[in-house]
């Protein structure tokens, strides 16, 4: 079956504008994961959507981001007023909701702000 | 809370030779333990995961990961390097309990050298 696809591959933007980025995960997966990579640095935690709870949304750095999930699909991250600061790949992963259960990560969201 | 911790930004090793990537992480409870890799400009994939049982888990392209509970470490291990291992290699940990998020170790970049 399809993996995890994320879109747009890659988005240029200017500073101060809004971003939206998409993530469409494994069917049947139930818990969604979204990370920041800056270059050539490690996994930065955003956002956790785990089935019916509330998600955990712990690692968003600022109210400028906020993301949303419909049901146990789509998902989308957004980025208000976008600074050069979050230039980076925007990695999307989903799994099984059962907690040993490996992640499945996208290709990635290549954000460039300008 | 949980942590995990990649001691080595980076690790130097000649082909043929054994690699060692060291982890090692800290949960309130019983952990599961995965191994990821990124190749440079891919996405990450699943390497080999440790959930209960034998304290050595075999996973892909020859990989293998020792469970130490005393030591609370989990380092990823292969007899003979190739220069295809080349790549940046993450430990996870998530703690047994609840649906808890995965916490990522900052990444060791792994270079063979022919």
């Amino acid at each position: 079956g399809a993996g995890v696809s994320q879109s747009p591959s890659n988005k240029v933007t200017e500073k101060g504008k809004d971003v939206e980025l998409r993530c469409d995960p494994i069917s049947g997966h139930t818990a969604l994961y979204w990370y920041r990579q800056r270059l050539g640095q490690g996994l930065e935690f955003l956002i956790y959507f785990q089935g019916n709870s509330a998600p955990d949304k712990s690692g968003l750095p600022s109210d400028r981001f906020s993301a949303e999930r419909t049901g146990e699909s789509v998902s989308t991250l957004t980025i208000q007023r976008t600074q050069q600061e979050d230039s980076a790949v925007y990695l999307c992963a989903s799994s099984l909701l059962d907690s040993y259960n490996e992640q499945f990560f996208g290709p990635g969201t290549r954000l460039t702000v300008l | 809370a949980q942590s995990v911790a990649q001691p080595e930004d980076q690790v130097n090793v000649a082909e043929g030779n054994p690699l060692t990537v060291k982890c090692t992480y800290s949960v309130s409870g019983n952990p599961y333990l995965f191994w990821y890799v990124q190749y440079p400009n891919r996405g990450l994939q699943f390497l080999l995961k440790y959930i209960t049982g034998d304290n050595l888990v075999k996973g892909s392209y020859g990989f293998e990961a020792e469970f130490n509970k005393s030591q609370t470490s989990f380092h990823l291990k292969k007899p003979s390097a190739l220069v295809s291992d080349s790549a940046l290699y993450f430990c996870a940990v998530r703690d047994m309990g609840g649906y808890q998020k995965v916490t990522f170790g900052t990444g060791t970049k792994l270079q063979v050298i022919p």
